[in-house]
């Protein structure tokens, strides 16, 4: 059982580059979420998908972008990387019903913009 | 808005002691959900514990407890008889029950246990 799985778990980018960050769960969970985590600033929320078709902005959303392929895959898409967004990165997913449930976590990917 | 507020960046405990981590929250909401995740060196983010608001009695999970204030807001981690490998950060983490079911962290308590 993987879990959720999360690709590549480390990243350099130059500024100006884009990329993918990707994430997949089968565990058949209806939400995902993608974070950020920054050193004294715990996780950020940055963006959301309460189930397949539907993605909902979170606290950080600028310079992101998602899709959620399916109800296994959401992916996260840097379009023009910048050092503001050198972090490390969560996905995270969670069944959704009666708001108690565990959410389950990717390994996380170490992104660094130069 | 929710927020979680956690006060304390670092703290440390010698082994077999016991130590409490801190951790506040702003909502209007009545009924919702209080969480503690640990991240040790390796990143990845395990569930320690939970407690339903709606439920008076305090969570207990083995030597992890919680002392939990909803008039206060408040909802603290007691570790007991702390061992080396509780050396990591914690968070503690907030969800509503309604609508969307997102998850609120606290900026996180980077916790280091002394032999």
């Amino acid at each position: 059982n993987a879990g959720v799985t999360q690709t590549p778990k480390f990243q350099v980018l130059k500024t100006g580059q884009s990329m993918t960050l990707q994430c997949a769960q089968d565990m058949n969970h209806n939400s995902m979420y993608w974070y950020r985590q920054d050193p004294g600033m715990g996780l950020r929320l940055i963006y959301y998908s309460a189930s397949e078709g539907t993605t909902d902005k979170g606290e950080v959303p600028n310079g992101y972008n998602v899709s959620r392929l399916n109800k296994r895959e959401f992916s996260l898409r840097l379009e023009s990387a910048a050092p503001s967004q050198t972090s490390v990165y969560f996905c995270a997913s969670r069944m959704d019903r009666g708001g108690n449930t565990e959410a389950f976590f990717g390994q996380g990917t170490r992104l660094t913009v130069v | 808005a929710q927020t979680v507020t956690q006060s304390q960046p670092e703290m440390s405990v010698q082994e077999a002691e016991t130590v409490t981590l801190s951790c506040t929250y702003d909502t209007s909401e009545n009924n919702y959900y209080l969480f503690w995740y640990k991240q040790p060196p390796s990143r990845q983010m395990i569930l320690v514990i939970r407690q339903e608001a709606y439920k008076q009695q305090n969570a207990t999970e083995n030597r992890f407890s919680v002392n939990f204030q909803k008039a206060a807001k408040s909802f603290i981690l007691k570790i007991s008889d702390s061992q080396l490998g509780d050396t990591a950060m914690y968070f503690c983490a907030f969800t509503i029950t309604s609508g969307t079911y997102k998850y609120i962290f606290g900026t996180g308590t980077r916790l280091k246990v002394l032999a």
